[in-house]
């Protein structure tokens, strides 16, 4: 069966210091992993996927295909880096499978 | 710019209502998705749809039904209301194929309120 697991509900970091959203998942086939984020009042939209190997925002997602895991990670939080993130898994269909989300708070 | 639109930001029916949530996209795109997404729970996917006419039942689809009679328009009708069903859906769109596969683009959402 198809899982994303976000273990953190909640996480906290003082501005500058360095942040990793944790994701793991289970999944038999070849997936596709998705960071989803959505800032306060704004709607959901896609921060960055596996294949695109791409750095957003400062953040980078690695795909470990051993641990199962795509953490999510910024070496230097920004307070405008806070919001919900949701780790999301598809396949060769047409539906996301989303983690339950962490809320990430940088403060200064 | 893509967009996906949904009818209300805010709606608060009675129990035992009907109530149609509706969502427009105007990218051409084949699929079309409604989540809830509940605090603690993340999103979790109602119903998909990949063409017209066609619907595919997600994750928690009781007490729920939709409808897709035009591409750019996916409606989620709950039957008949329930305080359970308090929640903030959210209307989602996505291509098959090209660079974007599976790359969702999602609305607004609504925030309903059954009382």
């Amino acid at each position: 069966a198809q899982r994303v697991t976000q273990p953190e509900k909640l996480l906290s970091v003082f501005k500058g210091a360095p942040v990793e959203l944790k994701c793991n998942y289970s999944y038999s086939g070849s997936p596709e992993l998705f960071w989803y984020v959505q800032y306060s009042r704004q709607r959901l939209q896609l921060l960055l996927r596996h294949i695109s190997r791409e750095s957003i925002k400062g953040f980078t997602a690695d795909l470990n295909k051993g641990e199962t895991s795509f953490h999510l990670k910024k070496p230097f939080a920004q307070e405008e880096d806070s919001a919900m993130y949701y780790c999301a898994l598809g396949n060769s269909g047409y539906a996301l499978n989303f983690g339950k989300g962490t809320s990430l708070l940088v403060t200064p | 710019d893509v967009k996906v639109t949904q009818s209300s930001r805010y709606l608060v029916k009675r129990t035992g209502e009907k109530v149609f949530l509706e969502c427009v996209q105007d990218m051409d795109h084949e699929n079309m998705f409604w989540y809830r997404q509940d605090p603690g729970l993340g999103l979790r996917l109602i119903y998909f749809s990949y063409d017209v006419k066609m619907k595919e039942k997600g994750d928690i689809p009781e007490g729920y039904s939709v409808s897709r009679e035009k591409k750019e328009r996916f409606s989620l009708i709950l039957e008949s209301a329930s305080t359970n069903q308090t929640s903030m859906y959210l209307c989602a769109s996505s291509m098959t194929g090209g660079s974007f596969y599976n790359e969702q683009f999602f609305g607004p959402g609504t925030r309903l309120t059954v009382l």
